[in-house]
């Protein structure tokens, strides 16, 4: 167990829906990344925020947003939702602001769009 | 560019075997190079990492090496285990960006 929590574990959803997922990184750790695993895009990192800011950003869409509140914990928001966004959704988290510090990933969210 | 190459796709092994998966990458400027272990329906698990500034690194079974040089590193892991079977990924910290690009993945199979 990474300490590392997400919920919900799965989420099934239709076209055109938006949808929220959630983190709460280990205790101690002030930045949350974001990522997608897909089995043609593999592992890909969205987004970054360390202690309530946007640190860095990756290849996420434009309908994609997340944010990290006072509390550490961190929502990816998606709207608009298409077949092709059906995959595991990650979070990681890390004590430092640097990307090169060590990830601790959460169990995922699996998202099936239909 | 931002390019990590894994190789080999599948790998299978005997028990007691060693195993071997190799990571290039492109950035040349790449300080950090984690390794991931993923078992079936769990997130990425931190197995083991190395820094520029090392050339070996070792952790009871698993060692890491890395070629700055040659921009490669590589992942053993000696007397595999059942236990060991899952899918590997390698990463590298890309400066540009501030992120981790991950390889493709390795799945190992120990067979007993």
């Amino acid at each position: 167990d990474s300490g590392v929590t997400q919920t919900p574990k799965h989420l099934i959803t239709a076209t055109g829906q938006r949808v929220t997922l959630r983190c709460s990184p280990r205790s101690g750790d002030l930045s949350v990344y974001w990522y997608q695993q897909s089995l043609d895009q593999g592992l890909q990192f969205l987004i970054q925020y360390y202690n309530g800011e946007e640190r860095a950003k990756g290849n996420i869409l434009e309908r994609f947003s997340a944010q990290q509140f006072p509390d550490l914990h961190s929502e990816l928001n998606l709207s608009s939702l298409e077949l092709g966004d059906s995959a595991l959704y990650f979070c990681a988290s890390s004590v430092d602001s640097g990307g090169d510090y060590e990830q601790y990933f959460g169990p995922g969210t699996r998202l099936t769009v239909t | 560019g931002e390019n990590v190459e894994q190789h080999p796709s599948t790998l299978s092994v005997q028990e007691g075997d060693s195993a071997v998966i190799k990571c290039t990458y492109s950035d040349s400027a790449s300080n950090y190079f984690p390794w991931y272990k993923q078992e079936l329906g769990k997130g990425p698990q931190l197995i083991i990492d190395i820094r520029s500034n090392v050339g070996e690194k070792k952790d009871q079974r698993i060692a890491v090496t890395l070629n700055k040089t040659a921009k490669h590193f590589s992942l053993h892991i000696t007397e595999t285990q059942p236990e060991d079977s899952a899918v590997y990924f390698c990463a590298a910290f890309m400066e540009y960006g501030n992120k981790l690009v991950f390889g493709a993945g390795t799945i190992l199979r120990v067979k007993s």
